[in-house]
């Protein structure tokens, strides 16, 4: 197992259009989530799934974003619309349960808006 | 409100010399608490865990974390600074709807 895998690295868009980034998590992880981090802060939550069902999304999470976990594999994250503001690294990480396991972040992307 | 702090942005040390890179949490309950470390363009390699148990909890690459229920800190701790401890260091809390917090980092400086 090569841990939480995240693609593509780096992803540099124009504003206006739509983005998708892939997490293939740790095969036995049931549980799925997406952080995401701007320049100078700490990783931000914003949505999680437990298998293919999406449990909870946080209010960052605005009408342009959608996840997607349709096999309880791996994950989708997509962007419609991008705006400046969107410019950030996107984290996946995935748990066995509910974390007491502790848990495993991908590498990331990095989207820059232009 | 539900927070982690990180109150140094920046903490130098001299190679060989002890440090502490501090955590304080705002958080109901017996949360989880972490520590991870990021290097530039990289995601969150994971460091340690407090769960439940013994106070002093053990990590990844000599580091430890001194738990303190009645001051809710969690510091992070290493008895002998490498130059590639230089990294940007993350405190995290587990909430009960399982979704982590962060604090905004602590860079870690050490100078040979």
């Amino acid at each position: 197992d090569t841990g939480v895998s995240q693609n593509p690295r780096h992803k540099i868009t124009k504003r206006g259009q739509n983005v998708t980034f892939r997490c293939d998590p740790i095969s036995e992880h049931n549980r799925l989530y997406w952080y995401r981090q701007t320049l100078g802060q700490g990783p931000e939550f914003l949505t999680y799934f437990q298998n293919e069902a999406q449990l909870e999304k946080s209010r960052l999470l605005s009408d342009r974003f959608s996840a997607e976990r349709p096999k309880g594999s791996f994950s989708t994250l997509e962007i419609q619309r991008t705006e400046q503001g969107d410019s950030a690294m996107y984290l996946c990480a995935s748990s066995l349960g509910t974390g007491a396991g502790g848990y495993t972040f991908g590498s990331g992307t990095r989207l820059t808006v232009v | 409100a539900q927070s982690v702090a990180q109150p140094e942005d920046q903490v130098n040390v001299a190679e060989g010399n002890p440090l502490t890179v501090k955590c304080t949490y705002s958080v109901s309950g017996n949360p989880y608490l972490f520590w991870y470390v990021q290097y530039p363009n990289r995601g969150l390699q994971f460091l340690l865990k407090y769960i439940t148990g013994d106070n002093l909890v053990k990590g990844s690459y000599g580091f430890e974390a001194e738990f303190n229920k009645s001051q809710t800190s969690f510091h992070l701790k290493k008895p002998s600074a490498l130059v590639s401890d230089s990294a940007l260091y993350f405190c995290a809390v587990r909430l009960p709807t399982d979704k982590l917090i962060f604090g905004t980092g602590t860079r870690l400086q050490v100078f040979p």
